[in-house]
């Protein structure tokens, strides 16, 4: 099993300029969530999808952020125009949810976001 | 809104101490209360967790204790050793049991406690 996939793992940009990360989850998995970590607010949840479906996109900061999950194998978050703010490493993850409670989230690797 | 305040922030703890790492959540409509480990440069990880009904959780050197009445719920480390070393997060259930369907896999997660054991 690979695991959640990410890509790319390391992006520098400059503000201003469209960034698109993507995000590839566990073969299997019905549910998927971006989170954005920082040392100033920590792991925060962005947006959560259940069956492609986005069910919570509360925690998306802005219009400038919007995520995609076309299909089950496939996500994407994209910041357009990206701002020196929104440099973090935004992980993606996945899980499994069935009808009780209580999931084990299985984390990618992250991709670090510098925007100059 | 949901929030978990963990603490202490940071933790240094000598080889074979105990590490305690405390958190406190507001309110909830079920008890799942899991820890999650993540190391430099790598994406957190299950650790361990702790499900209804029970007050205690134990998986090797690591113990959850769980006290409903005070919301609060900790992790304890055992004989705590160098490769421990690592950031852990708390995280309570975000989303309550009327939500839509049954997608109750959201997580409020604590602001993370570092952990550093020396040799």
């Amino acid at each position: 099993d690979a695991g959640v996939i990410q890509s790319p793992r390391h992006e520098v940009t400059e503000m201003g300029q469209e960034v698109t990360l993507r995000c590839k989850p566990i073969s299997g998995h019905n549910s998927l969530f971006w989170y954005r970590q920082t040392m100033m607010r920590g792991l925060e949840l962005l947006i959560y999808f259940n069956n492609n479906v986005p069910i919570d996109d509360s925690g998306m900061p802005e219009d400038r952020f919007s995520a995609k999950m076309p299909n089950a194998s496939f996500s994407t978050l994209k910041i357009q125009p990206s701002e020196p703010r929104d440099s973090a490493v935004y992980f993606c993850a996945s899980s499994l949810e069935g009808q009780g409670v209580g999931y084990e989230q299985y984390f990618g690797p992250g991709t670090r976001l510098t925007v100059t | 809104q949901q929030q978990v305040k963990q603490s202490p922030q940071s933790l240094i703890v000598q080889k074979g101490g105990i590490s305690i790492i405390n958190c406190a959540y507001e309110n909830t409509a079920f008890d799942y209360f899991p820890w999650y480990q993540q190391f430099p440069g790598k994406g957190p990880a299950l650790l361990i967790a702790i499900r209804p009904d029970v007050s205690e959780k134990k998986e090797g050197r690591f113990t959850i204790s769980f006290n409903k009445s005070a919301k609060q719920f900790s992790l304890h480390i055992m004989d705590s050793q160098p490769g421990d070393s690592a950031t852990y997060f708390c995280a309570a259930p975000r989303g309550f049991a009327f939500d839509r369907g049954s997608t109750l896999g959201r997580l409020y997660f604590g602001r993370g406690t570092q952990l550093t054991v020396w040799p």
